[in-house]
């Protein structure tokens, strides 16, 4: 199984950016997936790190460090429309469980103007 | 629109009960994940299927189950209902299963047992 660690909540003003970490721990990491949730609607996917480094995909990019079991997203210049919680999701591979994407609690990104 | 589609959108009843939750995955999309989310706890992976097979099993209780048809549609069976069974039910499709798989997921089934 895995553990998965990220803030509760991050407050950052429009424009601005914001770095979400995440912490993991896992016995069979597969990659690592950051996906924004808006208040009662589904998850939808954000990135995909599997290697160490940075992935920039526009205004979002992901970075992941393996041997530190950490990664971040980092949301730059802001927009109301941010507003949103982001999931930090690991996927595991286990003989047992085969492969399993575990999410993380998430973590509310309010932006203010 | 994912193009998953979870039926019903919402769905009330009371402690004992039993109800079924259905999702249709995306065409093409050969696995299918349920996931509950509750207020306090976040996204809880309970069970995945791959074209029919159970493929890995996460905190699904006993009084749980799940399968996948044919079809490929799959029913999550939810029974001797709990109050704290009353959360947002998500159903989720991949295409393989391959590594670097994203899901897609449908809109939930919100469940409140009173």
């Amino acid at each position: 199984g895995q553990n998965i660690d990220q803030p509760t909540e991050m407050t950052a003003t429009e424009g601005a950016i914001v770095q979400i970490n995440c912490t993991y721990q896992t016995s069979g990491f597969n990659g690592l997936f950051w996906y924004q949730q808006h208040a009662g609607e589904a998850p939808t996917f954000l990135s995909y790190n599997v290697l160490d480094g940075l992935e920039e995909k526009g205004r979002f990019s992901s970075f992941l460090s393996r041997s530190k079991g950490y990664s971040y997203l980092l949301l730059k210049e802001l927009q109301m429309k941010d507003s949103a919680s982001y999931l930090c999701a690991v996927r595991d591979f286990s003989r047992s469980n085969d492969y399993k994407l575990s999410f993380g609690a998430g973590t509310t990104v309010t932006v203010r103007a | 629109d994912s193009g998953v589609t979870q039926t019903p959108k919402h769905l009330i009843t009371a402690t004992g009960q039993r109800v079924t939750l259905r999702c249709s995955p995306r065409s093409g999309d050969l696995s299918v994940y349920w996931y509950q989310q509750s207020l306090d706890q976040g996204l809880q992976f309970l069970i995945q299927y791959y074209n029919g097979e159970e493929r890995a099993k996460g905190n699904i209780l006993e009084r749980f189950s799940a399968q996948q048809f044919p079809d490929l549609h799959s029913e999550l069976n939810l029974s001797s209902l709990e109050l704290g069974d009353s959360a947002l039910y998500f159903c989720a499709s991949s295409s393989s299963g391959g590594d670097d798989e994203k899901l897609f997921f449908g809109s939930g089934t919100q469940l409140s047992v009173l």
